[in-house]
């Protein structure tokens, strides 16, 4: 059973230049979520998809931030112009449908793909 | 909007001791309620949820934890730490129509001395 694959796990960037991560999700799963991690913090949820349908967004998604599943399969989360205050762990993760409510808020959590912006 | 409180950002333990982490919320009804972990170089892992009926629930590695809805809170206990406890903790609210998203407290570390 393998589990929430995320890549690359870390990347160092200057100002100004675009980033993209990647992150395949556990293959019966069709939810998927991005969160954001700074130090200290607990995760802060950025994005939401069912499928491929983006269903949700956090008001924490600049017009730099844009996340795509074209497939309902892995996903892509792309910063463009990159700040310091980007600078964080990236987390993904995904859920079943099945399960309905009783199986809420149970995510799977990758292991996360930390930016560092110089 | 919910929001999730953990009042201790560190705490000690020596193994086989008994530990309580805390953890309370805000939430105008009555919200789904988590607890992760996440260990070094890991991805957060659930211990156990809150959902509905009993509200004491177990979870996995020996864990448990109380809803108090006078309280607003949902303490997680373990009878006997071991080393291998040691990590970072977080308690999360979920909302019963937008259950799609968690919002997390700012995490518990908690250390196990020999």
């Amino acid at each position: 059973d393998t589990g929430v694959s995320q890549n690359p796990r870390h990347k160092i960037t200057k100002r100004g230049q675009n980033v993209t991560f990647r992150c395949d999700p556990i293959s019966e799963h069709n939810r998927l979520y991005w969160y954001r991690q700074t130090l200290g913090q607990g995760p802060e949820f950025l994005t939401y998809f069912q499928n491929e349908a983006q269903l949700e967004k956090s008001r924490l998604l600049s017009d730099r931030f844009s996340a795509e599943r074209p497939k309902g399969s892995f996903s892509t989360l792309e910063i463009q112009r990159t700040e310091q205050g980007d600078s964080a762990m990236y987390l993904c993760a995904s859920s079943p449908n099945s399960g309905g409510l009783r199986r809420a808020g149970e995510l799977f959590f990758g292991e996360g793909s930390r930016l560092t912006v110089l | 909007a919910q929001s999730v409180t953990q009042p201790d950002i560190h705490i000690t333990v020596s193994e086989g001791a008994s530990l309580e982490l805390r953890c309370n919320y805000s939430y105008g009804a009555t919200p789904y309620l988590f607890w992760y972990v996440q260990s070094p170089g890991q991805g957060l892992q659930l211990l156990l949820k809150y959902f509905s009926g009993d509200t004491l629930v177990q979870g996995i590695k020996g864990f448990e934890a109380e809803f108090k809805r006078s309280q607003s809170s949902f303490n997680l206990r373990k009878p006997s730490v071991h080393w291998s406890d040691a990590a970072e903790y977080f308690c999360a609210v979920g909302a019963r129509e937008g259950y799609s998203t968690l919002t997390f407290g700012k995490g518990t570390m908690l250390l196990v001395s020999p």
